[in-house]
Formats: structure tokens, sequence, C-alpha cells
């Protein structure tokens, strides 16, 4: 099966713009999904599909895709955004049907 | 209000079995393919398996497969993981996630995990 590759470590300053990567062959065929996790609680969902957002998540939150590259951007980073953050698709390129999870990505605002 | 309630965790000997619950409420339950992921101490999310709306499509991990078996009953709203010939390394929290539909991949409601401690 493929890999999903983040970055294990982003940092933005209070009320800028980042961006967090994931990488693999999988995203070529399927849309990235996102969730973001707080210390000792469960994931939350934050973009699925082509980029759309649950109820209640703030539109700062953005998804986009590139080849094999997905991107979460949060424009103007909220002290409440620190969290670790993960990307997953499906992955048909072994024998079976797969789900993939990145290694995640810790985001710490300044 | 959806709702996921897990249960069935514990400490558990190497070789032995264990089977997780997952009782859900607040939506057409048999609408939907359910799944489990699964978070070691201090590590990231892992996709352990997934099932369709009237089982007819399963899925599990490398890691897992042979080992585990998923399963419902959309009579009763459960999901299941029957865990058999654990390993240490299958010591996480194990979470149950709705599917925004089929997907297999867009989990919109999670439960607030089991945990699962293989140790002799």
């Amino acid at each position: 099966s493929s890999e999903l590759t983040q970055d294990p470590a982003v940092s933005v300053a209070l009320g800028q713009t980042v961006r967090i990567t994931c990488q693999g062959d999988s995203l070529r065929s399927y849309y990235a999904t996102w969730y973001q996790q707080k210390p000792g609680q469960a994931p939350v969902l934050v973009i699925y599909g082509k980029n759309n957002r649950p109820s209640g998540i703030p539109d700062r939150f953005s998804g986009s895709s590139s080849g094999n590259t997905a991107s979460l951007t949060i424009t103007g980073a909220q002290a409440e955004d620190e969290a670790d953050y993960y990307c997953n698709s499906r992955d048909s390129s072994g024998k079976h049907l797969n789900v993939v999870f990145g290694g995640g990505t810790k985001l710490t605002v300044l | 209000e959806v709702q996921l309630v897990e249960s069935g965790g514990g400490l558990v000997q190497p070789g032995r079995s264990l089977r997780l619950s997952c009782a859900a409420s607040g939506f057409t339950f048999d609408d939907y393919a359910m799944n489990w992921v699964r978070q070691a101490p201090g590590k990231g999310l892992e996709w352990v398996s997934s099932i369709s709306w009237n089982s007819g499509n399963i899925g599990y991990a490398d890691s897992v497969r042979g080992r585990f078996t998923i399963s419902r009953d959309n009579t009763k709203n459960s999901l299941y993981l029957q865990m058999n010939s654990l390993r240490a390394d299958d010591t996480a929290l194990y979470y149950c996630a709705k599917d925004t539909g089929s997907t297999w991949s867009e989990f919109d409601y999670w439960g607030q995990g089991s945990l699962v401690t293989v140790s002799s």
C-alpha cells in the first residue's frame, strides 16, 4: 500500500496564514480528508472532498490539491487552531482497498 | 445528536482475544459505512478496518488482516471489532468512526475511544 507524507511540525504567527501539506501517490486518484486533533480529544473532521467543510468548522480552513500533493490552509490562524493535523485518503495501489493516514503535523501558533 | 460509544477495551495478554463494540445513536445507522481507527500512545492515527452499510464490502489494514474481524448489527445500531491473536503492537486507543457516506476515508463523527493494552 502507498503512504502519505506530512511534515512533522509547522509553526505560524497568530493571525498569519499557514499551509499544511500531504504527499502521496494515492492523492492522484483520491481527495485527501483532513482532521484536527487536540490533546486528549478525538479527531475532528475539518475538510473533505474537493474543499468541503462540515458545519461548525470556520471558513478560515480550506483545502486544495495538485498532483500528488494535498494542502490544508488556515487563513488567519487562531490560538485555538494549535493542534495535530492528519490527512487520509483511500488507496487502491495494492491487492486490497486500503485507507491510509499521514503521520500528522503538529501545528504551533506563536 | 450523533453519538458513538465504544466499549470492550482493557488489558489482555499477548495471543488472547478481545471484542470491541460501538453503540451508535442520533443517525440512521444502516445508511452509512462504519470504520475503526486506532492510535498507539503518543503516535499518529492508523486505519484498522471499514465495513459498508450492508456488510457487503469489508476492508482491513495489512497489519490486522487475518486476525481482526469487523462486523455490524444494523438491528442494534452497533459496530464490532473482534480482535484475535493480539500482539503488543496492537496496544492503542481504538476509535469507532462514522463515514460521511460510503467513502471509507471521510470520517465525520468519532467516539471517544476504547483503550486496548496488550501486555503480559
